[in-house]
């Protein structure tokens, strides 16, 4: 997981409340991905952001926003947060050469009450 | 859209035996991913195959992608207890811009 960092690893939320996922990458790549993993669905794409300035809609986006910030960072926020957002959230970059292959953060971990 | 279906969903196995990971897909793959996650922690990437007939090996760890491109299998020799975790398989659709979709995973135990 070298050179991609998530923060927090870890947070509790109540239902209502806003928080923001931070994705930070040093390897200089275009696109960048937020995932959700959830026991028996696998992971699922929620965002991706093919360049800088640019963000798209994956497979699973309502109740959640993202912001490129630069080619560097690439955020998730909750403005509300529901249970059912209760879940491992991992961001991906995506190497530009190569086999094109993503790599993961860490994750975080999210539990809303 | 493409679906992957990975099985088995779980499997223990003893340390020593092999073992074969499969994933289905219900589209042609373009290009087809194997990662690895210990629990807690984040993908790491195993192998690609893009090509029918394809066939990648890492350490004790073979994978192939069938002729027609639709179906791949990931095979572990003499299984260690290192070997432990979930497996998933992600592909790439045509013009995709590369948005990988992943299968449910299998969970492999090696019990030593």
């Amino acid at each position: 997981n070298a050179g991609v960092t998530q923060t927090p690893k870890f947070q509790v939320l109540k239902t209502g409340q806003s928080m923001t996922l931070q994705c930070a990458q040093d390897m200089n790549h275009n696109s960048m991905y937020w995932y959700r993993q959830d026991p028996g669905m696998g992971l699922r794409l929620i965002y991706y952001s093919a360049s800088e300035g640019t963000t798209d809609k994956g497979e699973v986006p309502n109740g959640y926003n993202v912001s490129r910030l630069n080619k560097r960072e690439f955020s998730l926020r909750l403005e509300s947060a529901a249970p059912s957002q209760t879940s491992v959230y991992f961001c991906a970059i995506k190497r530009t050469s190569g086999h094109n292959e993503q790599f993961f953060g860490p994750g975080t971990r999210l539990t809303v009450l | 859209s493409q679906e992957l279906e990975q099985s088995p969903q779980s499997l223990i196995v003893q340390e020593g035996k092999n073992l074969t990971i499969n994933c289905t897909s219900s589209k042609t793959l373009y290009g087809l991913y194997w990662y690895k996650q210990k629990y807690g922690e984040g993908l790491i990437f195993l192998m690609m195959l893009q090509k029918g007939g394809e066939e990648k090996s890492h350490e004790k760890i073979t994978a192939k992608l069938d002729e027609k491109k639709q179906q791949s299998s990931l095979h572990i020799t003499a299984s260690q207890p290192s070997h432990a975790g979930i497996y998933l398989c992600g592909a790439v659709g045509g013009g995709s811009n590369y948005k990988l979709t992943f299968g449910k995973g299998t969970l492999l135990t090696v019990n030593p």
